[in-house]
């Protein structure tokens, strides 16, 4: 069975800052990996996601990760931070044979502050 | 394109009534759809799969006879709370898998359930 770990439940920032949300997964097989936003009282909106090829992905916002296959982590990062970023931050993984159901991690809440 | 619209958007209900939820793909067909509870400050937990035109399948621990899923059609899935009790206040949140096969889910705006 796979499984996702976020490290850090809560992530403060200040502003224009840059931050990483930490990711690690376990899987004995291929995995697909995504990073999901959610704002207050809202769905879940995709900011990114690997399936196969380039290691480093560019998502919405500015946003970026890294699959490390032999750290198995998929770390997400943003050189500098807006008021508007703070929100929930979701890492997920499935695998092929999953039928794409998703397992979560417990979420990073990002607070940015002035 | 790829929306997933949920209603309502919240709803209160007395304790013992039964609430259906519904889940529309607007722009494409979607043959799988998921449902998914959130507690305040948790992650999503998944509880049923849901398949166009065959039973749903459900999570170990989730009672189906209190979630009643059906997927009728190929844009619409609905939840269906049974006989809700204060314990089944929660947020629920529909997703639809993608079409072109590339494992990613549509998320809808969720529903916010209260039972009194």
């Amino acid at each position: 069975a796979q499984s996702v770990t976020q490290l850090d439940s809560q992530v403060p920032v200040f502003e224009e800052a840059p931050v990483e949300l930490r990711c690690n997964y376990s899987s004995s097989v291929s995995v697909y990996l995504f990073w999901y936003v959610q704002y207050p009282n809202q769905g879940l909106q995709l900011l990114l996601k690997y399936l196969s090829g380039s290691t480093l992905v560019k998502g919405i916002n500015g946003f970026e990760a890294e699959f490390n296959k032999s750290q198995t982590s998929f770390h997400l990062r943003k050189p500098s931070v807006h008021i508007s970023d703070t929100a929930e931050y979701f890492c997920a993984v499935t695998k092929e044979t999953s039928g794409s159901r998703l397992t979560f991690g417990e979420g990073t809440q990002l607070t940015v502050n002035p | 394109g790829a929306v997933v619209s949920q209603h309502p958007s919240w709803v209160i209900c007395k304790s013992g009534t039964s609430v259906k939820i519904e889940c529309r793909s607007l722009d494409f067909q979607a043959t799988t759809m998921f449902w998914y509870r959130q507690f305040p400050k948790q992650s999503l937990m998944l509880m049923a799969t849901s398949n166009e035109g065959s039973k749903a399948t459900y999570e170990q621990g989730v009672e189906k006879d209190k979630f009643l899923i059906n997927h009728a059609s190929l844009t619409l899935s609905t939840l269906t709370v049974t006989s809700a009790h204060p314990e089944d206040s929660s947020f629920y949140i529909c997703s639809a898998r993608d079409p072109h096969g590339t494992y990613e889910q549509y998320f809808g705006p969720g529903t916010r359930l209260t039972v009194t």
